[in-house]
């Protein structure tokens, strides 16, 4: 049971060029997220997503856009990268939207945009 | 509104004390709060939640964390520290809102284990 896994692992890009980075989950989870992680700061929600088909944005949604063909997979795409997507981004999927359930994380993708 | 502070930005121990990581919250409803640990290159790990059951609650490798209402708190502890324990801890707060849910993640807390 891999659980939540993201490619790749590192990144670099040059400003303006554009990337996917890939989240797949197998534990059939209807509700994933993408985050990101600025140094010092908590993670900020960048867009979920409720099921097949059906995404929402989250807290810093800018100069992202996402995707949700299936269950398992939810891709997070990064049109004209600036250096201020710079940062750690983390994949998360949960049983439920409940408040009470807990996420499970994928191991993160390390960018930097020079 | 929700809101949540990890008192700390740094912790340092050494190996066998005790381990206290401070979060502090404010939340306009019942919330959920979580701890989590994040290990170097790692993604976040689920130590232990509270969900409106028992008070304090009891996690993983020996961690465990009281909700107090009154003093709006979710602190985490340890008997005694492992060198293990060195990660980063993240406080979270979770609640319903009108047409779902918000979660908001502290700054974290890195704790620091010294020989």
């Amino acid at each position: 049971n891999a659980g939540v896994t993201q490619t790749p692992k590192f990144r670099i890009l040059k400003i303006g060029q554009s990337m996917t980075l890939q989240c797949t989950q197998d534990m059939n989870h209807n509700y994933m997220y993408w985050y990101r992680q600025d140094p010092g700061m908590g993670l900020k929600l960048i867009y979920y997503s409720v099921g097949a088909g059906i995404t929402d944005k989250g807290e810093v949604p800018n100069g992202y856009n996402v995707s949700r063909s299936t269950t398992e997979d939810f891709p997070l795409r990064l049109e004209l990268a600036a250096p201020s997507q710079t940062s750690v981004y983390f994949c998360a999927s949960s049983y439920s939207l409940s408040s009470t359930y807990e996420q499970y994380f994928g191991p993160g993708t390390r960018l930097t945009v020079t | 509104a929700q809101s949540v502070t990890q008192l700390d930005s740094h912790v340092s121990v050494s190996e066998g004390t005790p381990v206290l990581l401070r979060c502090n919250y404010s939340s306009s409803y019942s919330p959920s709060l979580f701890w989590y640990v994040q290990h170097p290159n790692k993604g976040l790990q689920l130590l232990l939640k509270y969900t409106s059951a028992a008070t304090l609650v009891k996690g993983i490798n020996g961690f465990e964390a009281e909700f107090k209402k009154s003093e709006t708190s979710f602190h985490l502890t340890k008997p005694s520290a492992h060198m293990s324990d060195a990660a980063e801890y993240f406080c979270v707060v979770s609640a319903g809102i009108t047409g779902g849910f918000k979660t908001i993640f502290g700054a974290g807390t890195r704790l620091f284990v010294k020989a």
